[in-house]
């Protein structure tokens, strides 16, 4: 069963700070894996979705890496304004075993960016 | 652009009452998907459907049921109702078919928060 813990649990940084965001799951046969950001009691917005076969993706002041063989992705933000604050969440599709029509989430990662 | 759309936004009901909640996925994308969060939780699968077929299936208790339709839009009917059924309800969808750089990517509606008292 795909298993998927995201470190720090929270996060508190002033602004303009670079930050980075990590993810990791158990299963490595993954299909892909998204990064989501979510505002409370609000919905999922994808930020970035990197294939199995892709290593890094870019989208403005984010940038997510993925190594599936250790089982890693890392969501960097550049320059964090206070708008960022959300909680960040990592989730994979997948899995030996496993189908790819669903998404494991992580717990997320709530960060705040203080003026 | 067009997201998905969810309704209704907001419900509240009694203990074993019945609720249905309703997803209309982007155009032209082929697979719908339901989630349920707690508060405090991170979202938790319940079932999916690709081109109106169950995919997948989650953690769905027995007093739930959901389809997908010939217009490709799904619902989630809840019987039974429990307090434990309180949650924010998720609806995504995704094109699995193509070559674009957005297969696969699962895009979230704003969710429907029912509410059991």
């Amino acid at each position: 069963k795909q298993e998927v813990t995201q470190i720090p649990a929270a996060l508190s940084v002033p602004e303009g700070e670079n930050l980075v965001l990590n993810c990791s799951f158990t299963d490595s046969a993954i299909y892909n894996l998204q990064w989501f950001r979510q505002d409370p009691g609000k919905g999922l917005t994808s930020l970035l979705l990197i294939q199995s076969s892709q290593r890094e993706q870019t989208s403005g002041r984010l940038n997510a890496s993925l190594d599936k063989s250790s089982g890693r992705s890392t969501l960097y933000i550049a320059a964090s304004q206070p708008g960022d604050s959300a909680t960040y969440l990592c989730a994979v599709r997948g899995g030996s075993g496993g189908s790819n029509y669903k998404l494991t989430f992580g717990k997320g990662t709530l960060l705040t960016v203080n003026p | 652009a067009a997201g998905v759309i969810q309704s209704p936004r907001h419900l509240i009901k009694e203990k074993r009452e019945t609720a249905t909640l309703k997803c209309y996925p982007i155009p032209r994308h082929d697979t719908v998907y339901w989630y349920q969060q707690g508060p405090g939780q991170d979202p938790q699968f319940l079932i999916s459907f690709y081109e109106k077929m169950q995919s997948d299936k989650g953690s769905i208790p027995d007093r739930f049921s959901a389809q997908q339709f010939s217009d490709y839009h799904s619902e989630l009917n809840m019987s039974s109702l429990e307090l434990g059924d309180s949650a924010l309800y998720f609806c995504a969808s995704s094109l699995e078919q193509g070559l674009g750089r957005n297969t696969g990517e699962l895009f979230f509606g704003e969710g429907s928060r029912l509410t059991v008292l």
